[in-house]
């Protein structure tokens, strides 16, 4: 069975960081764009990051450039966002996906809740 | 950004009757492979989106064949031939033809 647990999610004070996890088995992690999807409470969808399968090539959404970072290990099945000088903007349910967003875009986590807040 | 305008954004329905979402993007979905990458998830209360049709009309597995998807270009529509209780929940397009990828603001399905 295909599944993406997400870990990490905290309460961080805005201009902090933070780091998500996503563990992924059931399936060929390396064979895989992967990404991460956010949404904020009570909102919609927002793509934010995705990764080629074997980590050459990154693409993000505007909002956050420059701070955010997505990354894998494929050794350890394993896809992270590093997520730096966070604000209220970046609250918000992220959720890890399979797929790039073109291609495959399923399953996707459980989700894990991020707040930025003081 | 491409934007996905979804309509309606509310939807109460009668237990077996049929239900339709209408979704329009602003760019035309048309990748230079030929392919439309034009999704559609079900969001239930208190979970994760769960994807029931990929490039317009394809089921994903287990999904019913209640559902169906058809559309092309910018033009886009979810169908439920017969609402069951299991449907109620948020539905939304999402486009992955352009990056980034984008959602409709989602339809929210409920019985009446």
């Amino acid at each position: 069975e295909v599944q993406l647990v997400e870990s990490g999610g905290a309460l961080v004070q805005p201009g902090g960081s933070l780091r998500l996890s996503c563990a992924a088995s059931g399936f060929t992690f390396s064979s895989y764009w992967m990404s991460w999807v956010r949404q904020a409470p009570g909102k919609g969808l927002e793509w934010v990051a995705n990764i080629k399968e074997d980590g050459s090539l990154q693409n993000y959404v505007d909002s956050v450039k420059g701070r955010f970072t997505i990354s894998r290990d494929n050794a350890k099945n394993s896809l992270y966002l590093q997520m730096n000088s966070p604000t209220a903007e970046d609250t918000a349910v992220y959720y890890c996906v399979r797929g790039g967003g073109r291609g495959v875009s399923d399953p996707w986590g459980q989700g894990t809740l991020v707040t930025v807040s003081s | 950004d491409v934007v996905m305008t979804q309509s309606p954004l509310s939807l109460p329905v009668t237990l077996g009757q049929p239900a339709s979402i209408s979704c329009r993007s602003s760019q035309s979905l048309v990748h230079s492979d030929g392919n439309t990458y034009l999704n559609w998830f079900h969001q239930r209360p208190g979970q994760s989106p769960r994807r029931l049709i990929y490039k317009v009309s394809n089921r994903d597995s287990g999904v019913p064949d209640r559902f169906s998807g058809s559309g092309s270009g910018t033009d886009f529509t979810l169908k439920i031939s017969r609402v069951e209780a299991e449907d109620v929940g948020i539905y939304y397009c999402m486009q992955g033809t352009h990056w980034p990828p984008t959602f409709g603001q989602g339809t929210w399905v409920d019985i009446k």
